[in-house]
C-alpha cells in the first residue's frame, strides 16, 4: 500500500527560528493535506494543497505540493510556542468524492523558550 | 468546516466487553472514516462509513470486531467488540466537507481515548 516518509521525526528549536519539514512517497498523490494535533486533541487542518507545483500559505505556514506530485513541504516561520505539536502530512488519492487519507508518521515539534 | 463531536471523550474498559463511540457532524457529510491512533503513532484508517450500505473496511479490520454504523448524513458509531489490551487507542471520527465537485477536506473530531485492562 501506499506510505508517505515524513522527515524530520522530530524537531528542537528555539522560538522565533523557522521550521521545515517534508513528506516524500513512491506514489502519487491528487491532494495532500497538513495536519497538526495537540496533546488530547484530534488533528487540525493547516493547509490544503491540490495542484502539482501549487504554493499555499496560512498566515506563518506555507507549504507545496511537489511537482512529481509525490511530495510535499511544510514550512513555518518565526515559531512561537503555540507552534509546538505533532505535524502529519496525508495523501489523498481521490480526484471525485471523499477518499481516503494517508497519513505520514509525524513531525514532534518543540521550541525551547 | 464542519464541527464534528466524539462521545465518549474517553474510557477505561474491561478486556472482552465492547464499546460503542458516538460521532457526531453538525451539518451533512459526504462521508465519514474511523481512525485508530496507537499512542505515539500516527492515524491508520479503520474503515470508512458509507450511508445506508455496509462500512468500507480498510485490510487488517474486519466488521465482526469493529461494526460501523451510519444511519443519516450527519452520525456514525464505531464499536470496539471483545476488547483486548492491545485495543488500547485514540479513535478518532473524520468527515468529508465537500467543498466543489471534486475536491474535499476532511476534518477530525476530538478523538476517544480508549483503554483496555
Amino acid at each position: 500500500g501506499q506510505q508517505l516518509n515524513q522527515s524530520p521525526q522530530s524537531m528542537f528549536i528555539q522560538e522565533g527560528e523557522d521550521v521545515s519539514m517534508n513528506c516524500t512517497s513512491s506514489s502519487i498523490f491528487n491532494t495532500w493535506l497538513w495536519y497538526k494535533q495537540d496533546p488530547g486533541e484530534g488533528p487540525v487542518l493547516l493547509i490544503a494543497l491540490y495542484k502539482a507545483g501549487e504554493l499555499t500559505s496560512n498566515g506563518r505556514l506555507t507549504a507545496q505540493f511537489g511537482i512529481t506530485r509525490k511530495d510535499s513541504f511544510l514550512n513555518i516561520s518565526a515559531s512561537i510556542p503555540s507552534d509546538v505539536g505533532i505535524y502529519f502530512c496525508a495523501g489523498q488519492l481521490g480526484v471525485q468524492g471523499a477518499q481516503k487519507l494517508v497519513f505520514g508518521q509525524g513531525t514532534r515539534l518543540t521550541i525551547n523558550p | 468546516s464542519a464541527v464534528i463531536s466524539q462521545k465518549p471523550s474517553r474510557d477505561i474498559c474491561q478486556r472482552g466487553t465492547s464499546l460503542t463511540i458516538q460521532c457526531q457532524v453538525d451539518s451533512q457529510v459526504t462521508m465519514m472514516f474511523w481512525y485508530r491512533q496507537q499512542p505515539g503513532q500516527s492515524l491508520t484508517l479503520i474503515a470508512t462509513a458509507n450511508q445506508g450500505s455496509e462500512a468500507t473496511y480498510e485490510s487488517g479490520f474486519v466488521i465482526d470486531k469493529f461494526p460501523i454504523s451510519r444511519p443519516n448524513l450527519t452520525f456514525s458509531t464505531l464499536t470496539v467488540s471483545n476488547m483486548s489490551p492491545e485495543d488500547s487507542s485514540i479513535y478518532l471520527c473524520s468527515a468529508a466537507d465537500r467543498r466543489a465537485d471534486i475536491y474535499n477536506e476532511q476534518f477530525f473530531g476530538p478523538g476517544t481515548r480508549l483503554t483496555v485492562l
